[in-house]
């Protein structure tokens, strides 16, 4: 089974509008981090947020926040007031269990353009 | 405070032929990934160092292997080089790794090979 799973592949939002990405994820283990990144065309990962599993509220940053709903396992993006800039891959990954050298796993991205 | 800076950022290559690829992590860091992502899809997890040493690898073939140096840097080696290698490959730094870590990526290496 996937470990993370981003169903859009693909989504317009218009400038100043907010948009929402999906992330759902697959795990046992009770110990877990939701990051997500964003990849501009350049190639280079940018860190946007990060969700720990045992985080009670909601994670924000500036105009990023984290729609987390541990019971459905989601960990959803919501970008507001979007920006031209704002246009990239997004992408949803995972570090799991308290053991040392965990890895990220990551879901297959969704492609954001931003229209003016 | 400079990040994580890798070497070189394009490369074409012969298949067949060899290949090695450095990082140098973000300053403080002790922890090094390598992640290959194909065009259209999200990074795979190679392996990890840290203390010089392969931590964790993923499902990838012994023709991909790895050092981690005194100073923390780090290289990436494939041999026997496939069409199917060609990639953006991807390294991430951080101090330790737990599920809590947070990973700093440089702008990657883009592995063509013909």
């Amino acid at each position: 089974a996937q470990k993370i799973t981003q169903t859009q592949p693909g989504m317009f939002v218009q400038e100043k509008e907010a948009v929402t990405l999906d992330c759902t994820y697959d795990t046992s283990d009770q110990s877990y981090g939701l990051f997500w990144y964003k990849q501009p065309s350049s190639g280079e990962m940018i860190f946007l947020i990060y969700q720990g599993s045992y985080d009670e509220q909601n994670a924000t940053e500036g105009r990023y926040s984290l729609n987390f709903q541990k019971a459905r396992k989601s960990a959803n993006l919501v970008i507001s007031a979007s920006q031209l800039g704002d246009s990239a891959m997004y992408f949803c990954a995972m570090r799991e269990g308290q053991a040392a050298g965990n890895k990220l796993t990551f879901g297959g991205g969704t492609r954001v353009l931003v229209k003016p | 405070d400079a990040g994580v800076t890798q070497s070189p950022t394009h490369l074409i290559k012969t298949r067949g032929q060899q290949v090695t690829l450095r990082c140098s992590p973000k300053s403080g860091h002790d922890t090094v990934s390598w992640y290959q992502q194909a065009l259209g899809q999200g990074p795979q997890f190679i392996f990890q160092y840290y203390e010089e040493e392969e931590r964790q690898r993923g499902n990838f073939p012994d023709r991909f292997s790895g050092h981690q140096f005194p100073n923390y840097s780090s290289e990436l080696n494939v041999n026997a080089l496939l069409l199917g290698d060609s990639a953006l490959y991807l390294c991430a730094s951080s101090f330790g790794s737990t599920f809590n870590t947070e990973a700093f990526f440089g702008q990657g290496t883009r592995l063509t090979v013909v």
